[in-house]
C-alpha cells in the first residue's frame, strides 16, 4: 500500500518548543504533501515536496524527505498554541494515482 | 478560505430521506473529489472528477452517488443511508494531474452529518 503513516499519533508540547512528525510510506511516490487540519474542519495544505527534492522550507515548517527510506518529517519550529491541529501526510504516486492520506498526527501545543 | 465551499454544514437525516451535499470551487481547478473522514480512520477517497469525468470509484456503495455538472461543482446525493455513513464528508478540488503530476488539493470546511 502506498500509504503514509504518521508517527507519533499524538504529541503534546510546550509552547515555544518544536514539533517533529514523521510520515512513512512503502511505494515509490511523486511527491509527497503534508496538511493540517484544525479540528471539524477541512484539511490544510502546508507544504509539497517532490521525490528529488531532500528538504523544503515554509515559514516555521520544514519537511524532509529521504525516498531511500521511504520516510518525511514535518518539524515546526516555536510552535504555537495556534498550531494545534492535526497533520496529515499524503503519499502521490506516478501518473494518475490520487493522493492517499495517513491517519495523521494530533498535535496540542498548550500556552 | 481555500476558495472551496460545501452546503450544508451540517445535516441530520434519517435513514429513508434522500438529501445532496454542494461543493463549488472559485479556484479554476478541473478535478474536484469527495472524501469521506470516520473517527479514528484515514481519510477515504469516494469519487474523483478530472475534467468533469468520473475516473476514480472506490467501491463506494451506490446509496451515495455523485454529480459533476460542470467544473466548479460537485454534488453527492444521498440515499437510504445507514447509521454508519455518519461522517465529515469533505470536497476538494486541485488542477488535474493528466500531466502526471499530483498536485495539492484544497479542501472545503465538509458537511457533518448524522444519520439517525
Amino acid at each position: 500500500s502506498q500509504q503514509g503513516e504518521e508517527d507519533p499519533q499524538a504529541l503534546s508540547i510546550q509552547e515555544g518548543e518544536n514539533a517533529t512528525m514523521n510520515c512513512s510510506y512503502k511505494t515509490s511516490i511523486n511527491n509527497l504533501q503534508w496538511y493540517r487540519q484544525n479540528s471539524g474542519r477541512g484539511l490544510v495544505h502546508l507544504i509539497l515536496i517532490r521525490s528529488n527534492e531532500r528538504e523544503k522550507h515554509s515559514g516555521r515548517l520544514r519537511v524532509t524527505l529521504d525516498t531511500s527510506k521511504k520516510s518525511s518529517s514535518l518539524l515546526i519550529t516555536a510552535s504555537r498554541a495556534a498550531d494545534t491541529a492535526s497533520y496529515f501526510c499524503a503519499t502521490a504516486g506516478s501518473g494518475n494515482t490520487p493522493l492517499v492520506f495517513g491517519k495523521g498526527t494530533r498535535l496540542s501545543v498548550i500556552a | 478560505e481555500t476558495g472551496v465551499t460545501q452546503t450544508p454544514r451540517h445535516l441530520v437525516m434519517g435513514m429513508t430521506n434522500k438529501k445532496s451535499l454542494k461543493c463549488e470551487q472559485h479556484l479554476g481547478h478541473n478535478a474536484m473529489y469527495w472524501y469521506k473522514q470516520s473517527a479514528k480512520k484515514p481519510l477515504e477517497l469516494m469519487f474523483v472528477y478530472s475534467l468533469e469525468e468520473r475516473v476514480e470509484n472506490n467501491s463506494v456503495p451506490s446509496r451515495f452517488s455523485p454529480e459533476c455538472p460542470n467544473s466548479s461543482h460537485l454534488f453527492l446525493h444521498l440515499h437510504t443511508l445507514q447509521p454508519e455513513d455518519s461522517a465529515l464528508y469533505l470536497c476538494a478540488s486541485s488542477r488535474d494531474s493528466s500531466s502526471g503530476i499530483v498536485a495539492e488539493q484544497f479542501f472545503g470546511p465538509g458537511t457533518r452529518l448524522t444519520v439517525l
